[in-house]
């Protein structure tokens, strides 16, 4: 139980294009879907939560007209690099939660898309 | 603010020696920890979680300790594989941030 997919898993595109990657938890309800966002060698950096139906919370630092984030179900998160530029290819990783206790949410990680911006 | 560590940044090991893998965090109101396996190029698995009420953790060779008044955890992995190549993070998270916060990462490269 408890998988989370993500969609697609690389994809390269020219400078100024803009590219959609979904996340699914596919066997639960996410309370909670987070983005994060990895370069090589570095730790994973919170980009944004999200909760399903209204805006997402972007941490500081995160644009949020050039990350947009849309949360249209339970199930189905969205992050949309708005013309994107070489130095927005990175590794892109959703994780969905599931609240289990209080405040506490267990997150399960999505497989990662690594984008490629030429 | 809170700030997660991991020591050493790389290892490199002949199969079958016993490791320890640090993380360090610089705010001690957490409330849970957890340790979690990177393959290259691919998503995160769990493997431990602390709850911050609790000392130790174990999963068949994996043991994670945590002593949240000094800020600090171990990964210990006994009798270490080729298999057990890959990347270690550690992740604290803390009612006052609300979110997950993780360490870089510990590269682990086991060797026949």
């Amino acid at each position: 139980g408890a998988v989370v997919s993500q969609h697609p898993s690389w994809v390269i595109c020219k400078s100024g294009t803009s590219v959609k990657i979904e996340c699914r938890s596919l066997d639960f309800q996410a309370t909670t879907m987070f983005w994060y966002r990895q370069f090589p060698k570095q730790s994973l950096m919170l980009m944004a939560t999200s909760n399903e139906g209204s805006k997402a919370t972007y941490e500081q630092g995160v644009e949020k007209d050039k990350f947009l984030i849309n949360h249209a179900s339970l199930t189905l998160s969205t992050l949309t690099v708005t013309s994107a530029h070489p130095e927005d290819s990175s590794f892109y990783i959703c994780s969905a939660g599931q609240r289990t206790s209080g405040v506490q949410e267990t997150q399960y990680f999505g497989p990662g898309t690594r984008l490629l911006v030429l | 603010k809170q700030e997660v560590t991991q020591i050493p940044a790389a290892l490199s090991v002949p199969e079958g020696e016993n490791l320890v893998l640090n993380c360090s965090f610089t705010d001690s109101a957490i409330y849970n920890l957890q340790w979690f396996r990177q393959d290259p190029g691919k998503g995160l698995t769990s493997l431990l979680l602390i709850q911050s009420s609790q000392r130790e953790q174990t999963s068949g060779r994996l043991n994670a300790s945590l002593d949240k008044s000094s800020g600090r955890s171990t990964l210990y992995i006994a009798a270490s594989q080729p298999g057990d190549s890959a990347t270690y993070l550690c992740a604290v998270f803390s009612g006052g941030y609300n979110k997950l916060i993780f360490g870089a990462g510990t590269r682990l490269a086991v060797h026949p």
